[in-house]
Formats: structure tokens, C-alpha cells, sequence
């Protein structure tokens, strides 16, 4: 069974630094990963989409990158703001099943 | 303006009772998925559709039914079976069963 894991549980980082969040999953039969955001009380919204043949995507100050093999994604946020403060969660859509399985959320918090 | 819309934001279930969250997407996706989010977990997966008149069991499917009449509509009922309803409940669609995945907004139950 798919088990995704994100690390750390949650950060906290002064405005301006460079961060990285850490997904993992335990089966790499996967089509593709994908990384959110969701703030409180909120729907995710999502951030990149990694297909299985990829190893990186960028959007903005956001960059993914995936190593199917090893099994590990990362979400690098450069130049973090006040309002990059949310949960972030990772899924993997696995190749059978046509289905997400998601990490527990890394809570983010970057301090003014 | 395309999306996913959930309603209510907010329900009340009293014990016993049944209640009916309402889904509609109007992306023309062939998907739909219903999510339940639990405090520091991620999210299960309830039931999913990847065509009208289908649908499958996730994870955590008993004490909750579907219906697929509509492409456009995937509503959940909680039924008086399921003995810890409250929760963060999530909507999502994709074009089809791999492809990025779009989230509504949610609808938070409580049972009182």
C-alpha cells in the first residue's frame, strides 16, 4: 500500500529565507506527483504537477523536483514570504487505482 | 468562471440523521472525488468516479454513499451509519483519472 510522508510536520522560517519541503512515498509506480497549498478553513489549491517522466517543474519562486527511484519529491521555496504561511501538501497519483494518496502537510510559517 | 463548488460551507448533522454534501464542477472533468480531512492527517479518500452512472470505494467509504447521475454533480451523503462524521470534507475533479487535480472549497460537518 502507498504511504506518502512529509517532513518536517512543520517550519518555521524568518521572511527571505530559502526553504525546502520534503515529500517521500514507498512505491514508485507512480504517474505523477503533485504539490498544494491549503490555507486554514480553506480547499487545496494546487502549486505544480511533476509527471512520473520529469524531474523538475518551476513556477514562480517555486520549484518541485522528483526522483521516482528513490521515491522523494521536494517543494524548494525561494525568497519565503508572510504570505507563503499554509500547509503544504504532496500526492502521488498511483499507476493503478487513478487516485491521489496524500502526505499528512508540512505547516509553514514565515515570520515578518 | 471554471471550478468546483461545494455547499454547504458549513453543516450541522444532528445524531441519527442523514445529510447530503452537494459537489458540482463546471470543468467538464470526467472525475470526481470526495475527500475527508481530519486534523494533522492528510486526506482519505471516501469514494471516487471516473465516469457518470460508476463509481468505487476508497479508503474509508462505509457509513457514506454516492450518486454519479450528472457529469457535472458527485454528491456525498453521510449516512446515520458512519459514527464519527465530523470532519473537513473535500471535493475534487480531474479531466481524466491522471491528470492535476482541482479541489472546491470544502464543507465542514459537525455533529451536534
Amino acid at each position: 500500500k502507498q504511504e506518502v510522508t512529509q517532513i518536517p510536520a512543520a517550519l518555521s522560517v524568518p521572511e527571505g529565507e530559502n526553504l525546502v519541503l520534503n515529500c517521500s512515498f514507498t512505491d514508485s509506480a507512480i504517474y505523477n506527483l503533485q504539490w498544494f497549498r491549503q490555507d486554514p478553513g480553506k480547499g487545496l489549491t494546487s502549486l505544480l504537477l511533476i509527471q512520473s517522466s520529469q524531474r523538475e517543474q518551476t513556477s514562480g519562486r517555486l520549484n518541485a523536483s522528483l526522483d521516482k527511484s528513490s521515491g522523494r519529491s521536494t517543494l524548494y521555496i525561494a525568497a519565503s514570504q508572510p504570505g507563503d504561511s499554509a500547509t503544504y501538501l504532496c500526492a502521488v497519483n498511483e499507476e493503478y487505482g487513478n487516485k491521489l494518496v496524500f502526505g499528512a502537510g508540512t505547516i509553514l510559517r514565515v515570520k515578518s | 468562471d471554471g471550478g468546483i463548488t461545494q455547499s454547504p460551507k458549513y453543516l450541522f448533522r444532528k445524531e441519527g440523521q442523514n445529510v447530503t454534501l452537494s459537489c458540482e464542477q463546471n470543468l467538464n472533468h470526467d472525475a470526481m472525488y470526495w475527500y475527508r480531512q481530519d486534523p494533522g492527517q492528510g486526506l482519505r479518500l471516501i469514494y471516487y468516479s471516473q465516469i457518470v452512472n460508476d463509481f468505487q470505494k476508497g479508503d474509508i467509504a462505509e457509513g457514506y454513499s454516492v450518486s454519479r447521475e450528472k457529469k457535472e454533480s458527485f454528491p456525498l451523503t453521510v449516512t446515520s451509519a458512519q459514527k464519527n462524521p465530523t470532519a473537513f470534507y473535500l471535493c475534487a475533479s480531474t479531466l481524466t483519472g491522471n491528470t492535476e487535480a482541482f479541489f472546491g472549497q470544502g464543507t465542514r460537518l459537525t455533529v451536534v
